[in-house]
């Protein structure tokens, strides 16, 4: 499985801009990447993913290196309610034709807002 | 999107004992998964639900301690059987769409502890 790293924890300042890194040095070519967090007592939720070119949508941004090594996840403005764990996953498929897929997890970035 | 409810929400076990937990997704979804959250973990994947088949299960979870249901496009069981204190732990139900491009959404957990 195509791994990634990430730093255990950083820490924001609420109202400031948060770029969130992961590694993952050996993706292959048709590996999407996810962001995924966890809010305390929660399942884990969406934030959003890509494949090659940068992305936006209303929670984050997902920019993506150039040879796809390596991603970051921004927070434009940090409020108190983004203190979660922020997974970054390389989707793996398997089964025929990419129909099938699982996620796995790894151990992700705790994000401390501060006020 | 998909709205997913699992029961119970938590229960305390005795040793030996089986419980099964009730997923219940309110759209119909190609796919279903059960994850298991050890107390300050990251997630792991215990096993795909396929739907009239049997569960695949990853390295380290068997049928027997974890037998798994899937009768329908919106339900899954997973049961813990002839359990002891370590499956103590949050049992995550999630469900999506096939194709690495897809969202996946998490139910809010069962927590089970077991004495």
């Amino acid at each position: 499985d195509a791994k990634t790293t990430q730093p255990n924890s950083m820490e924001s300042n609420e109202e400031e801009p948060v770029h969130l890194p992961c590694n993952h040095s050996t993706i292959s070519g048709t590996d999407y990447i996810h962001w995924y967090r966890q809010l305390p007592s929660q399942g884990p939720e969406y934030v959003i993913h890509g494949l090659t070119s940068n992305v936006n949508n209303r929670m984050a941004s997902l920019a993506i290196a150039e040879d796809r090594k390596s991603s970051t996840l921004i927070l434009h403005r940090a409020t108190l309610r983004d203190a979660a764990v922020y997974y970054c996953i390389l989707r793996d498929n398997w089964g025929g034709g990419g129909s099938n897929y699982k996620l796995t997890f790894g151990k992700g970035t705790l994000l401390t807002v501060n006020p | 999107s998909a709205v997913i409810s699992q029961k119970p929400s938590r229960d305390i076990c005795q040793r030996g004992t089986s419980l099964t937990i009730q997923c219940q997704v309110d759209s119909q979804v190609t796919m279903m998964f059960w994850y298991r959250q050890q107390p300050g973990q990251s997630l792991t994947l215990i096993a795909t639900a396929n739907q009239g088949s049997e569960a695949t299960y990853e390295s380290g979870f068997v049928i027997d301690k974890f037998p798994i249901s899937r009768p329908n496009l919106t339900f899954s069981t997973l049961t813990v059987s002839n359990m002891s204190p370590e499956d103590s732990s949050i049992y995550l139900c999630s469900a999506g769409a096939s194709g690495g491009y897809n969202e996946q959404f998490f139910g809010p957990g069962t927590r089970l502890t077991v004495l």
